[in-house]
């Protein structure tokens, strides 16, 4: 049973620049949930999707940030127009329904020049 | 604002030796308790879940929760080189439509042979 797959596992983006960052949760698995980790900073909680829905994007930043999970197809977490600030490893999470564990992806490690 | 407190460490422990993980939560209707382990530069890797009071027992892992005193840790018997990672306490926080990972900001443990 496959894990959690994101991809790239490595992005370099400069300034200005889209980064487009994928993840494919478990099989079984509805719920995705994105996370970024600063450097040398903690894990935070970006936004939770279901298929074809946002359920909670608390964590988002209000600008240049956009996360979709479609019918068909990975989960999708856009930053336009890219800053330094932006340089983080990004993970995505998925899980089987609400309140469960959650499995982490490998990561995208994005590195803004 | 909920919040996740660990020891801050590092903690260093001999190998063989019972390595010792707090972790305290600030929300009462907390229902959902997590470990996460995680080696530099890779992603967050699940050990323990635990959901109601007492002890959980998984190979040489036992997570201990008290929500009376808002409380878990973990205990890691027989401690190797091996385990020497960040470890990450998580709470799922139950209000609203939030169902992400809270975590705290890790404790470092060192296993020395």
């Amino acid at each position: 049973n496959a894990g959690v797959m994101q991809n790239p596992r490595h992005l370099v983006r400069r300034r200005g620049q889209e980064a487009r960052l994928r993840c494919s949760p478990m099989k079984g698995h509805s719920h995705v949930y994105w996370y970024r980790q600063l450097p040398e900073e903690g894990l935070k909680f970006m936004v939770y999707l279901q298929k074809e829905n946002i359920i909670d994007e608390s964590g988002m930043p209000k600008e240049r940030f956009s996360a979709e999970f479609p019918k068909e197809g990975p989960s999708i977490l856009r930053i336009q127009q890219v800053v330094r600030g932006d340089s983080a490893a990004y993970f995505c999470a998925s899980s089987p329904g609400e309140g469960y564990e959650q499995y982490f992806g490998p990561g995208t490690r994005l590195t803004v020049t | 604002q909920k919040e996740v407190e660990q020891n801050s460490g590092p903690l260093s422990v001999p190998e063989g030796a019972i390595a010792s993980l707090n972790c305290t939560y600030s929300d009462r209707v907390s229902q959902s308790f997590f470990w996460y382990r995680q080696y530099s530069g890779k992603s967050p890797e699940l050990i323990m879940s635990i959901y109601s009071n007492g002890d959980k027992e998984d190979g040489r892992f036992t997570a201990q929760l008290n929500k009376a005193s808002q409380y878990v840790s973990l205990l890691i018997r027989d401690s190797q080189p091996s385990d020497s990672a960040t470890y990450l306490c998580a709470v799922i926080f139950s209000s609203g439509s939030a169902r992400q990972l809270t975590f705290g900001s890790g404790t470092q443990l060192t296993v020395l042979p």
